[in-house]
């Protein structure tokens, strides 16, 4: 079965720092993985996806995620926070190929950006 | 290019009343379709998806039903509603075959009073 743990529920960076969001994932084999981002009361929008190509992923915004199978991590980074990052990241795995490709999601990370 | 549009973007309903939420695709065809519930402070569960017109699958037994008329258009509704029915609703839609990502639509914030 597949699931992912968010590590942190809140993370507080402040502007021009460096964000680390961590996601672990379980799954019985090779995963699909994704990052989405939620700003309030909108939908998700998908930050970047790993699909067992390059282990490095780079998103949209200057995210980028690092897929580590002996760590089964995929953490989210960004070196450089700016203020419309604030928002809610939620890491996902694909339960399945095929036809549908329905996804599980963490529990999401609420990101604050300081000024 | 591809756009995903929900409506009513809110909507307040009283407890016992009907629903009926939209979802349309445009700039592709044969997709995938889903709809989830976000509950405040909470993930995304997964309600219904299809595959194709006509075809629904129910991922949790709730109040709720789904249909799809027409090959991008997706209907969440509800006969009468319930007071645990409130929550953010999201439809999302991916193309078929392999690990396709799925963009999802702006939402619809449903509070029932």
């Amino acid at each position: 079965a597949q699931s992912v743990t968010q590590l942190d529920s809140h993370v507080s960076v402040s502007e021009g720092t460096p964000v680390l969001l961590r996601c672990n994932y379980s799954s019985s084999y090779s995963p699909s993985l994704f990052w989405y981002v939620q700003h309030p009361n909108k939908g998700l929008q998908l930050l970047l996806k790993y699909t067992s190509a390059a282990t490095l992923v780079k998103g949209i915004n200057g995210f980028e995620a690092e897929f580590k199978k002996s760590e089964t991590s995929f953490h989210l980074t960004k070196p450089s926070a700016h203020m419309s990052d604030a928002a809610e990241y939620f890491c996902v795995v694909s339960r399945n190929g095929g036809a549908t490709n329905k996804l599980i999601f963490g529990t999401g990370t609420l990101l604050a950006v300081q000024p | 290019s591809q756009t995903i549009h929900q409506w009513p973007a809110t909507l307040v309903q009283p407890v016992g009343s009907p629903l009926s939420l939209e979802c349309t695709v445009e700039g592709t065809s044969n997709p995938n379709l889903y709809w989830y519930r976000q509950a405040a402070g909470r993930g995304l569960q997964l309600l219904f998806y299809s595959v194709g017109i006509g075809q629904i699958s129910s991922e949790v037994p709730q109040n709720l039903s789904a249909s799809r008329p027409q090959d991008r258009q997706f209907i969440l509704s509800s006969k009468k509603l319930l007071l645990s029915d409130s929550g953010f609703y999201l439809c999302a839609w991916n193309a078929k075959g392999g690990y396709q990502p799925q963009h999802f639509g702006d939402g619809t914030r449903l509070s029932i009073l």
